[in-house]
C-alpha cells in the first residue's frame, strides 16, 4: 500500500497562491490520487483527483509528475477560509479492485492563511 | 453538504461496552466505508462494504464489524471497547465504476470517546 508523507504544516497570506506537496513513492498503477479538505470536526471534502499530468477545477490544480511518485496541490489566491487540514490520498477505491479501498490517508498538512 | 450523514454525533462509552454508528448514505451509493480518525491524524480506513458484503480491510481487529443495508445505510459496531478506539469515525460513501477515480464523499462524522 502506498505510503504518503506530506509537510505537516504551511503558513501563507490570504491572495498568495499554495503549493502542497505529496510524496507517494510505492504508488501502484492503478491508484488515484485525490486531495481533501477537512475542517475541525467534519469530514473530509474532496477538492480534486488525478492519476497523471494535470487536473485543473474551480478551487484547485493537481500536477503530477511522469514517475506519479509525488504529486502537488495548488490553490490559488488563498483566503482566510482555506486555512484546514489538507490530506492527499493514494489509493483505488473501486470494488472491482482485490485491494479496494485500502487507500492511504497521510497526516495531513495544516494549513494556515493569514490576513 | 455531501448528502451522507451520521448517528450519532457525539458519544460517550466505557470500557469493554458495545457500540453502534450509523450511516447513511447518498441515494444510488451502493459503496460505503469507514474510517477511523484519532486526533491530530489522518483517517484510517477500516473496512469497505460494496452490495451489503465486506469488500476490504484495513488493519484493524475482528470486534470492528459493519453492515450495508439495501436502503444505502450502514452500520459501524465495534465490541469490548478499549481507550484507544476513542477517535472520529467517518464514513464515505461513493457509486463504484469499471473506468477513472471515484469520488468519496464523507459525513460529518461520530466522535467516539471511550471512558
Amino acid at each position: 500500500l502506498a505510503k504518503t508523507t506530506q509537510p505537516i504544516s504551511m503558513d501563507s497570506y490570504e491572495g498568495q497562491e499554495v503549493n502542497i506537496t505529496c510524496s507517494h513513492n510505492n504508488i501502484a498503477t492503478n491508484d488515484y490520487i485525490t486531495w481533501y479538505q477537512q475542517f475541525p470536526s467534519q469530514g473530509p471534502r474532496f477538492i480534486i483527483q488525478g492519476y497523471k499530468t494535470k487536473v485543473t477545477n474551480e478551487v484547485a490544480s493537481l500536477f503530477i509528475p511522469a514517475d506519479r511518485k509525488s504529486s502537488t496541490l495548488s490553490l490559488p489566491r488563498v483566503s482566510l477560509s482555506d486555512t484546514a487540514v489538507y490530506y492527499c490520498l493514494v489509493g483505488d477505491i473501486r470494488v472491482f479492485n482485490t485491494n479496494a479501498g485500502k487507500s492511504t490517508f497521510g497526516d495531513g498538512t495544516t494549513l494556515t492563511v493569514k490576513p | 453538504e455531501t448528502g451522507v450523514t451520521q448517528s450519532p454525533t457525539h458519544l460517550i462509552k466505557t470500557r469493554g461496552q458495545q457500540v453502534t454508528l450509523r450511516c447513511s448514505s447518498q441515494s444510488g451509493h451502493n459503496t460505503v466505508s469507514w474510517y477511523q480518525q484519532a486526533l491530530g491524524q489522518g483517517p484510517q480506513f477500516i473496512f469497505q462494504y460494496y452490495r451489503e458484503e465486506e469488500n476490504g480491510r484495513g488493519n484493524f481487529p475482528p470486534r470492528f464489524s459493519g453492515l450495508q443495508f439495501p436502503n444505502y445505510s450502514s452500520e459501524l459496531n465495534v465490541n469490548a471497547l478499549e481507550l484507544d478506539d476513542s477517535a472520529l469515525y467517518l464514513c464515505a460513501s461513493s457509486y463504484p465504476g469499471l473506468a477513472g477515480g471515484e469520488t468519496q464523499y464523507f459525513g460529518p462524522g461520530t466522535r467516539l470517546l471511550v471512558l
